[in-house]
């Protein structure tokens, strides 16, 4: 069975710096996606990036990107220039290519931002 | 023009009463998730559909029923709830190719 990992449950980070959350992952598969999803305080489940487990290249969105290590099974999201409306739950999440296959999430990393 | 909405978004009941949440999706996508956020934010499947035909049931009480009238709706009936009821459900949907689900906004449900 597949499982994610985040092993900070809590970060903080002075605004306008750079953080990084960790994320492990385990499976047999080779095929998958990996995605961030970050809960503000509405509770809202909003994507913030997803990766495709065969492409090599680390996906970015803007202040988002991640660093993506197949072999290792890694799986980390740096926030560059963090804002006060960064601060959330961030929920690291696998799904395995099959077209219905469910997201499993890890248990979250909760980041605040110090002004 | 939301595109997965639930209803309610708070639920207060007592213990043993029986209550519905409903979901509907408006993005055309083929499958839809029940998943329960508990008071430690842990996110976990309970269910799936895809057009109308459930494929995944992880285990869930079975007080608990799922129910897809069409595509875009996905409803999930409680019976008899019990105060470990109480959590967070977010309904999800996607479509093909896609990989990622989107999120309605979660109903609270507070059992007391």
């Amino acid at each position: 069975a597949q499982t994610v990992t985040q092993s900070q449950p809590e970060m903080s980070v002075q605004e306008a710096e750079t953080v990084t959350l960790s994320c492990t992952y385990d499976t047999s598969e080779s095929d998958y996606y990996l995605f961030w999803y970050k809960q503000p305080p509405s509770r809202q489940m909003i994507l913030v990036i997803r990766q495709e487990a065969y492409k090599q290249q680390n996906a970015t969105e803007n202040r988002f990107s991640v660093n993506f290590q197949k072999a290792a099974k890694s799986f980390s999201l740096k926030i560059s220039d963090s804002q006060l409306g960064d601060a959330a739950m961030y929920f690291c999440a696998y799904r395995s290519r099959n077209r219905d296959d469910k997201i499993i999430f890890g248990k979250g990393t909760r980041l605040h931002i110090l002004p | 023009d939301t595109a997965v909405s639930q209803t309610p978004k708070y639920l207060v009941t007592q213990m043993g009463n029986d209550k519905s949440i409903k979901c509907e999706q408006n993005l055309g996508h083929d499958t839809m998730y029940w998943y329960k956020q508990d008071s430690k934010k842990f996110l976990k499947i309970m269910f799936s559909y895809n057009n109308k035909e459930l494929i995944i049931n992880e285990t869930v009480p079975n007080r608990f029923s799922p129910k897809s009238p069409d595509k875009a709706h996905l409803n999930l009936h409680i019976n008899s709830l019990e105060l470990g009821d109480s959590a967070v459900y977010f309904c999800a949907s996607s479509g093909q190719g896609l990989g990622e689900q989107y999120f309605g906004p979660g109903t609270r449900l507070t059992v007391t």
